[in-house]
């Protein structure tokens, strides 16, 4: 089983939709949760990280879910200028990174 | 704003050369780390550098890659001798202190490395 794993898509909506994207994780000691956005060929931009109760942040929305080892994050009313690639990310015992594979937003006009 | 900044944006070398990618982490940030991303792949965890050590590393980083801190601010990774499959966008990474779970990493903008 992968560490993190994501949907790749591409997930193609029209402006204004809500979309939802969702992750699992396989280390259930894990204790830091973050979605990240990458534009293409640029470095990865922390979006926001993900708590327990539930966190949102204007039109993202992130949930946890420890019990299923899942990760949710959903964007109301997109925008043209959220087209990117969301990364789940989980942040092992020792410190670093683990990525996801990353989802495709394409918001079209 | 305090960024992470890399150079050179963008490397190309001959197979078998040495490289040596650059980076200057924020400057209050403890904690220093490189990861690389292959075209068309997930980011992947090269190594993590802590008081002047290397704290953690992954099978990728064999002994072709060696990192440093040569003064108070650059952060180095060497490849000794680079193969055709170091060819990859190289990310540095760094954060502030450990304690808070919750604490992220601050990426560089990358150096893109060609390996002909």
């Amino acid at each position: 089983r992968k560490e993190v794993e994501q949907d790749p898509g591409p997930f193609n909506v029209p402006e204004g939709a809500t979309v939802a994207f969702n992750c699992t994780y396989s280390n259930s000691a894990s204790q830091s949760f973050f979605w990240y956005r990458q534009d293409c060929r640029k470095e990865p931009k922390l979006l926001m990280s993900v708590y327990s109760s539930g966190n949102e942040d204007g039109r993202f929305t992130a949930q946890l879910n420890r019990a299923s080892q899942y990760i949710s994050l959903l964007i109301r009313d997109s925008k043209l200028s959220d087209s990117a690639t969301y990364l789940c990310v989980v942040n092992s015992e020792g410190g670093k990174l683990i990525f996801g594979q990353g989802t495709e937003l394409s918001v079209k006009p | 704003e305090p960024e992470v900044t890399q150079t050179p944006s963008h490397q190309v070398t001959q197979m078998g050369q040495e490289v040596i990618l650059r980076c200057v982490p924020i400057s209050n940030h403890l904690y220093f780390y490189w990861y690389r991303q292959i075209l068309g792949q997930k980011v992947e965890f090269l190594v993590s550098f802590y008081n002047n050590e290397i704290s953690e590393k992954s099978e990728i980083f064999d002994d072709q890659f060696s990192v440093e801190r040569p003064d108070g601010s650059n952060f180095t990774l060497k490849i000794r001798s680079t193969k055709l499959e170091d060819s990859a966008m190289y990310f540095c990474a760094s954060r502030r202190l450990l304690a808070s779970v919750q604490e992220t990493q601050y990426f560089g903008p990358g150096t893109r490395l060609l390996v002909l």
